[in-house]
């Protein structure tokens, strides 16, 4: 079954203590992308991947750091987690952004106290 | 500046009932646009892509319509049903690799 599977899907932490969420998908795609969503705010993306190695900066990069060092997988890092990082993450993908339809995870609820 | 911007916030409706949900954008360079459905607690699911050149498009129930002069696009639900309770979110991309995303309609049906 084609899908994105994100890791974990919840997670309550503190301030300061290093995380990755772990993403990975079964399609082959080239395009990886994280984001956060927040009540009352559309999507915010944070990092994508073009392909391997390729990453770039989104809308709300600060605090977070990425990796592509295999096609399937996408971890997202935070070295030292903040409350105003508590949301919604998801991961997509997607064999190309123009025109073709992302395929998302079911999140990843992090809550940092 | 690029924005998307959604109507209503939220929506409640009865079961059987139709409704349309409203999208614009000022996205330029215009390439395509998306309607997504977003269930409670997963992750949003593509419903329809529309190019510069489509005016309405169809997915079982579900019918999009584009007016790329006004920059508007709407997505008509028709005989709504219970499973159709979800946020509706319009997406237009501004590069070949970012979009923009509208902040969604909470739609609500009841029985």
């Amino acid at each position: 079954e084609a899908q994105v599977t994100q890791n974990p899907r919840y997670l309550i932490t503190v301030t300061g203590k290093k995380l990755t969420v772990t993403c990975s998908q079964n399609m082959n795609h080239e395009y990886m992308s994280w984001y956060r969503q927040d009540p009352g705010l559309g999507l915010r993306q944070i990092y994508y991947s073009m392909n391997v190695e390729v990453t770039d900066k989104g809308d709300v990069p600060e605090g977070y750091k990425v990796s592509r060092k295999e096609k399937r997988n996408f971890p997202l890092i935070l070295e030292s987690p903040s409350p105003n990082q508590t949301s919604l993450y998801f991961c997509a993908s997607s064999l190309t952004t123009s025109n073709q339809p992302q395929h998302f995870g079911d999140g990843t609820r992090l809550s940092i106290l | 500046k690029n924005q998307v911007e959604q109507s209503p916030q939220s929506l409640i409706i009865l079961e059987g009932k139709n409704c349309t949900l409203q999208c614009n954008y000022t996205v330029s360079p215009f390439s395509n646009l998306r309607w997504y459905k977003q269930d409670t607690g997963r992750g949003p699911v593509s419903l329809t892509i529309m190019t510069f050149s489509e005016n309405t498009k169809s997915n079982g129930r579900y019918t999009a319509t584009l007016d790329a002069d006004t920059k508007q696009s709407s997505l008509h639900i028709t005989a709504s049903q219970l499973s159709d309770s979800a946020s509706y979110i319009c997406v237009v991309p501004r590069s070949n690799y970012q979009l923009i995303w509208g902040a969604g309609t909470k739609l609500i049906i009841k029985p």
